[in-house]
Order: C-alpha cells, then structure tokens, then sequence
C-alpha cells in the first residue's frame, strides 16, 4: 500500500533562518506531488505541484521554493523565513492521469516562524 | 481568480441527526468537485467526488449534491457520528488535468452526543 511521509512534524524557527521540509511517498511510481500551506482556520493554498523529477510549477509567488531529486521525494525550502511562512505545511500526491484531484495527504509540518 | 467558498464556518449537529455543508463555487469550467475530511491536526482525506455532468452521486453515508445552476456543492452526512466531527473542505479542479485543486475555507462539522 501507499504511503506518505513528512518531516519534521513540528518546527519552530527564527525570522531570517533556513527551512527545509521533506515529503517521500512509498508504493507508488511517478505520482504527482504537491505542498500545501493551511494558516490556522483557514483553507488549503497551493503553492507548488510537480509531475516529474525537476518538473515544478510554482503557483504562488513567495520566498519559497520547491525541488525533487527523486521520483519519489519532494522538498520544500527557504533561503529566509518570514513571519507570514507559519502554518502548516501539507505534502500530497496522487496517481497521473486518472482521478488526479483524489490527493493523498501526508500528516503535515506545523511550521512556526518566530 | 476562481475560489470556493462556504456558507458556514461551523455546523453543530446532534449524533444520529443528517448534516448538510454547503459550498458555493465560482468557476462554471471546473470538472470535478470534491469533499475532503480534515481531523485536528492531521491531513485531509477524500471523501466523495463529483464530475460536472452529473447532479448527484452517493458514498457510503455521504452524498454529493452539485447545482450547476447556482453553482452548489452540498455533502449530506446521513446518521451523523461523533467520528464525524472534522473541519470538511470542499474544492474544485479546473478542467486542465492537472490535479490542481482549489479549496475552499472550511465548515467544522461539530456533532453533540
């Protein structure tokens, strides 16, 4: 079975430092991926999907960044945090072509920048 | 831009009751529609799915009602129970198979013993 983690699940950093979150998915081949920001009662935003090793698109312009090295590992980073980069920070993919709106959720990284 | 949105930010049902959460959506070019389940602090989970040439589809104690017209999206939860009580999105994908997925803000679904 599939399965989707991320890490770490809770993060506590200082305006002006470096981020780097991880997302790996298991039991699958070439899915699509994406990462999400949820700000506290508040909807998901997407801000990055990709359908391919070094294919990202980038859907909100912002001081973050996305890579994949891997088919199946996804990274999200910053050179420099802000104040507005808290929130939780949700990795999901799903199988191409049929029904990619089914997404499958990681457990999240609660993000604060202090 | 396109968005969805919701009528109420919090729902209180009493267990064993039916719920509705609505959902309104602006974009008529979307394809499919889509409920997701989020418990505290975890990921959203799909619930049901909806394609924009039908009207209605039913899940396991769920249905999906869409209304073209006005552009609504409702989930009926029949029997509601306590494991039920989650924040529901609802969103939409536009037609472009991307999977890209816009979501709406969110209705807490709280169920009264």
């Amino acid at each position: 079975s599939q399965t989707i983690h991320q890490w770490p699940a809770t993060l506590v950093q200082p305006v002006g430092s470096p981020l780097s979150l991880e997302c790996t998915v298991e039991g699958t081949s070439n899915p699509n991926l994406y990462w999400y920001r949820q700000a506290a009662g508040r909807g998901l935003q997407l801000l990055f999907y990709s359908i391919g090793i070094d294919q990202i698109s980038s859907e909100v312009p912002q001081n973050l960044s996305a890579s994949r090295p891997q088919d199946r590992q996804f990274i999200l980073s910053s050179k420099k945090l802000l104040l507005s980069d808290s929130g939780f920070y949700l990795c999901a993919w799903s199988v191409k072509g049929q029904a990619d709106y089914e997404q499958y959720f990681g457990p999240g990284t609660r993000l604060t920048v202090t | 831009g396109e968005s969805v949105g919701l009528h109420l930010p919090t729902l209180s049902v009493q267990e064993g009751d039916n719920s509705i959460i609505n959902c309104a959506y602006s974009n008529s070019a979307s394809d499919y529609f889509i409920w997701y389940k989020q418990e505290s602090g975890k990921g959203p989970q799909f619930i049901i799915d909806i394609r924009s040439n039908m009207d209605k589809r039913q899940g396991q104690r769920v249905t999906v009602l869409l209304n073209k017209t006005v552009k609504h999206l409702s989930l009926q939860i029949a029997a509601t129970q306590p494991g039920d009580s989650a924040v529901y999105f609802c969103a939409e994908t536009p037609a472009s198979n991307t999977g890209k997925l816009i979501f709406g803000q969110g209705t807490t679904l709280q169920v009264k013993p």
